[in-house]
Formats: C-alpha cells, sequence, structure tokens
C-alpha cells in the first residue's frame, strides 16, 4: 500500500498571507496525485489533478507541483473560504490512498 | 451540472446487511468509472470501491474485500454498494464519487453528499 503522509498536521495562517502544504508518498506514484479540499459538513472537491493541474472553477492562486514522491499545495493569498482541510491523494497504485489530511486554520 | 445523491445509510447491527444507492444525473452514466469513497466519524478519507465505466472493471480496499460489492445499473444511472457482514469500523459516511472518464486510473472530479453508516448493536 502506498502511504500518503501531510504536512503539517495544523497550519494557522492570517488571510492574506499564503501557505504551504506537502504530501509525501511511499513510493512513487508518478504525477498522478490530487488535492481536495474538505469544509466542515460539505464533501471533498477537486482542486488539482495530475500533481499541478487546477479542476475546473478553481482560482489561480491555488497551484500543485511535484512528482514522485514529494508533493506540494501552494495557496498564494488565503481567502476565507479556504480555511479548510486539504487532502492529497494518489491514483497511481492501488489501493487508492488518501494523506491524513491538513487543517488550515485562521491565526 | 453533475448531481450525485446517496441513499440507502442507516443504524444496522454488526453482521448486518445494507445497499447503498448513488443516483446520477448531469452526465453520461456509461462513459464513467465511478467509486465509494468513506469518512469515519472526525477522520480522513478512505477509498472504498471503484467501477469502470463499463463496468467489467472493479477494484475494493483489502479492509472490505469479500464482504462489500460494487455494482451499477445504466437503465436507472444509478451505483450500488452492497454491504454484508458489517463491523463497527464500517461506521462512516459514504460518499458516491464520479471519475474523470471511463478508466479507474484517475482521480475523483465529483463528489455526493453523502450517505451515514452506523454499525452497532
Amino acid at each position: 500500500e502506498t502511504l500518503m503522509a501531510q504536512s503539517p498536521a495544523t497550519l494557522s495562517v492570517s488571510p492574506g498571507e499564503g501557505a504551504t502544504l506537502s504530501c509525501r508518498a511511499s513510493q512513487s506514484v508518478s504525477s498522478n496525485l490530487a488535492w481536495y479540499l474538505q469544509k466542515p459538513g460539505q464533501a471533498p472537491r477537486l482542486l488539482i489533478y495530475g500533481a499541478s493541474a487546477r479542476a475546473t472553477g478553481i482560482p489561480a492562486r491555488f497551484s500543485g507541483s511535484g512528482s514522485g514522491t514529494e508533493f506540494t499545495l501552494t495557496i498564494s493569498s488565503l481567502q476565507s473560504e479556504d480555511f479548510a482541510v486539504y487532502y492529497c491523494q494518489q491514483y497511481n497504485n492501488w489501493p487508492r490512498t488518501f494523506g491524513q489530511g491538513t487543517k488550515v486554520e485562521i491565526k | 451540472e453533475v448531481q450525485l445523491v446517496e441513499s440507502g445509510g442507516g443504524l444496522v447491527q454488526p453482521g448486518g446487511s445494507l445497499r447503498l444507492s448513488c443516483a446520477a444525473s448531469g452526465f453520461t452514466f456509461t462513459s464513467y468509472a465511478m467509486s465509494w469513497v468513506r469518512q469515519a466519524p472526525g477522520k480522513g478519507l478512505e477509498w472504498v470501491s471503484s467501477i469502470s465505466g463499463r463496468g467489467n472493471g472493479v477494484n475494493y480496499a483489502d479492509s472490505v474485500k469479500g464482504r462489500f460489492t460494487i455494482s451499477r445499473d445504466y437503465s436507472k444511472s444509478t451505483l450500488y454498494l452492497q454491504m454484508n457482514s458489517l463491523r463497527a469500523e464500517d461506521t462512516a459516511l459514504y460518499y458516491c464519487a464520479k471519475l474523470p472518464n471511463e478508466a479507474l486510473v484517475r482521480y475523483f472530479d465529483s463528489w455526493g453528499q453523502g450517505t451515514r453508516v452506523t454499525v452497532s448493536s
């Protein structure tokens, strides 16, 4: 099983500041890596796929990078609606696996 | 607009069975792979099962293999998850998710709102 480790577990950021979230895979997943955002009481929403491609309707302040085992999600200037839990997920190997999540909270 | 509406959750005793449904609309059901993903209370996301667009490819998490069966009814544009021999650790919110094409090697581009399953005596 491909283990996905996200860091940090919690990130405290002021609105308008940037944030960098990390995701590390226990084995290569190529570029088959997605990022999701989940707000309390809501379903997850796709942000990034293919490690760096923004999903439809996702603002340009979200960007993804990386390949192989190291990945990063960068939010350039946090808006109020961005405070949530972020998950990475690999879809290269079976079983599909998610990271444990990074909670981005208001500082 | 893609819509995925789950139903069928509820309270069931350990060892019992449930069948979850996911009614899909807004897209050509045959052309897209589908999945179930669950989230235990206060926990992260766990992939459960996937089925290809044509239904000829399925995969399961080891934790549910042999107990859960994924299927789809094209005439009703509905995805199912038959869950047997339920355990307390199956307690979760179960999401139906759509993949972006027929193949299984893809991410989840649309999600339903989930249906809650509680396994308890």
